[in-house]
């Protein structure tokens, strides 16, 4: 089964409006962390937000933030009023075990593209 | 954030050759780096974990001959892509998290810009 699933290969979304990557998972490791990055054409990988399994409130970062819904292990990404800049791929991505531990490998999602239009 | 350095950023290669790809972490000491390998469209997938002094740790199915790799330094890993075939033309790029911030960012893995590999 996949650890990480990502539903949507692509989406459009106009300039300023908000919009919504999925990300689901699963594991059962009570201690786990997801992360989101963002992937430009450049290839570099942007580390944009964090969220810890025993975190409490969903994380923010700016225009980011995670809808962290631990009993649907879901981890959804908003992105509020998009910028044509934010036209990239996007990773979810996950951690099992807790930070600093032997294995802290992450495992990706299969990405989403997101084109913001003008 | 923590940065991490790669080098070259692309390199082309003549089939039979051997590419040595550099990671440094410029500004935090690493003593764990992954190295993941990305084709076309496709997620990352990790290829193997680099430990400081110690022998790098393979995923399954990553010939560990083919792809060497050294941690000789705590800011430093390289991959050695031996004997390079048309098919290990990919995207190769390595992260490693901050020890000093894995209780606030919980293990962040930093990424280098990657290096795109093509053998001809």
């Amino acid at each position: 089964a996949q650890k990480i699933t990502q539903t949507q290969p692509g989406m459009f979304v106009q300039e300023k409006e908000a919009v919504t990557l999925d990300c689901t998972y699963d594991t059962s490791d009570p201690s786990y962390g997801l992360f989101w990055y963002k992937q430009p054409s450049s290839g570099e990988m942007i580390f944009l937000i964090y969220q810890g399994s025993y975190d409490q409130q969903n994380a923010t970062e700016g225009r980011y933030s995670l809808n962290f819904q631990k009993a649907r292990k879901s981890a959804n990404l908003v992105i509020s009023a998009s910028q044509l800049g934010d036209s990239a791929m996007y990773f979810c991505a996950m951690r099992e075990g807790p930070p600093g531990g032997a294995t802290n490998k992450l495992i990706f999602g299969t990405g989403t593209l997101l084109a913001v239009q003008p | 954030g923590a940065v991490v350095s790669q080098h070259p950023s692309w390199v082309i290669c003549k089939s039979g050759t051997s590419v040595k790809i550099e990671c440094r972490s410029l500004d935090f000491q690493a003593t764990t780096m992954f190295w993941y390998r990305q084709f076309p469209k496709q997620s990352l997938m990790l290829m193997a974990t680099s430990n400081e002094g110690s022998k790098a740790t393979y995923e399954q199915g990553v010939e560990k001959d083919k792809f060497l790799i050294n941690h000789a330094s705590l800011t430093l890993s390289t991959l050695t892509v031996t004997s390079a075939h048309p098919e290990d033309s990919s995207f190769y790029i390595c992260s490693a998290p901050d020890p000093g911030l894995a209780d606030s960012s919980g293990d962040t893995q930093y990424f280098g810009p990657g290096t795109r590999l093509t053998v001809l």
